[in-house]
């Protein structure tokens, strides 16, 4: 069965770069969620999107933005990152508001 | 304040023992998840449970939910150094995103 797909699975930054991650949900699913998981820390919700509109915010500072397209996709765009930014940056998707289902996860380095 | 909350937050235990982790929560859920991670790796699907259900089996895997109680146990048979990883509850409140607990980290020394 088709899966969550992030991309890229590997990202290395430097301070005050920009770094965009990509998440394709599962086929006909029309939410997607992001979180971050910092090293030894529960993943944390970010942001999510229903029918390409925000749906809910979390802890999601203002240097990151999200957006999902026509196609449902949905891109994380992070700005001026900071060292603090690195961590794992997952993608779910759902159907409505149930069942999330992950993807494998974008690790982002910032040096 | 967190929806899920694991206890215990590290657990060790001998090859082919069994492992039980438990998960509070706080709020009414439309179900509740259980993942397993590899040290910085992804997240691992293990088991989702509805709210209408009470126990559910995979493999090595028992998940029980009590609804009144708002609290679900993994228990894991047999247990094998393979299956060292931190795992997570994540509670789906009824219409809005899952919430992850803090996690348990369980140890299994061959």
């Amino acid at each position: 069965a088709a899966g969550v797909i992030q991309s890229p699975r590997h990202l290395i930054k430097e301070k005050r770069e920009t770094a965009t991650l990509k998440c394709y949900p599962i086929p006909r699913h029309d939410t997607v969620y992001w979180y971050q998981q910092g090293p030894g820390q529960d993943p944390q919700f970010l942001i999510s999107f229903y029918e390409k509109m925000q749906s809910d915010k979390g802890s999601i500072p203002d240097r990151f933005s999200a957006q999902q397209f026509s196609d449902y996709h949905s891109e994380l765009n992070m700005s001026s990152l900071e060292l603090g930014d690195s961590a794992l940056y997952f993608c779910a998707s759902g159907q409505g508001r149930y069942e999330q289902y992950f993807g494998p996860g974008t690790r982002l380095t910032v040096t | 304040s967190q929806q899920g909350e694991e206890d215990p937050q590290a657990l060790s235990i001998q090859e082919g023992e069994n492992a039980t982790m438990n998960c509070s929560y706080k709020t009414s859920i439309n179900n509740l998840q259980w993942y397993r991670q590899n040290s910085g790796r992804g997240l691992v699907h293990l088991i989702l449970i509805r709210s209408n259900e009470r126990e559910k089996h995979s493999g090595r895997l028992r998940v029980t939910l009590d609804t009144s109680k708002k609290s679900s146990s993994l228990l894991i048979t047999a247990s094998r150094a393979a299956d060292t990883a931190s795992y997570f509850c994540a509670t789906a409140p009824l219409y809005d995103k899952v919430i992850f607990g803090p996690g348990t980290s369980l140890s299994v020394i061959p």
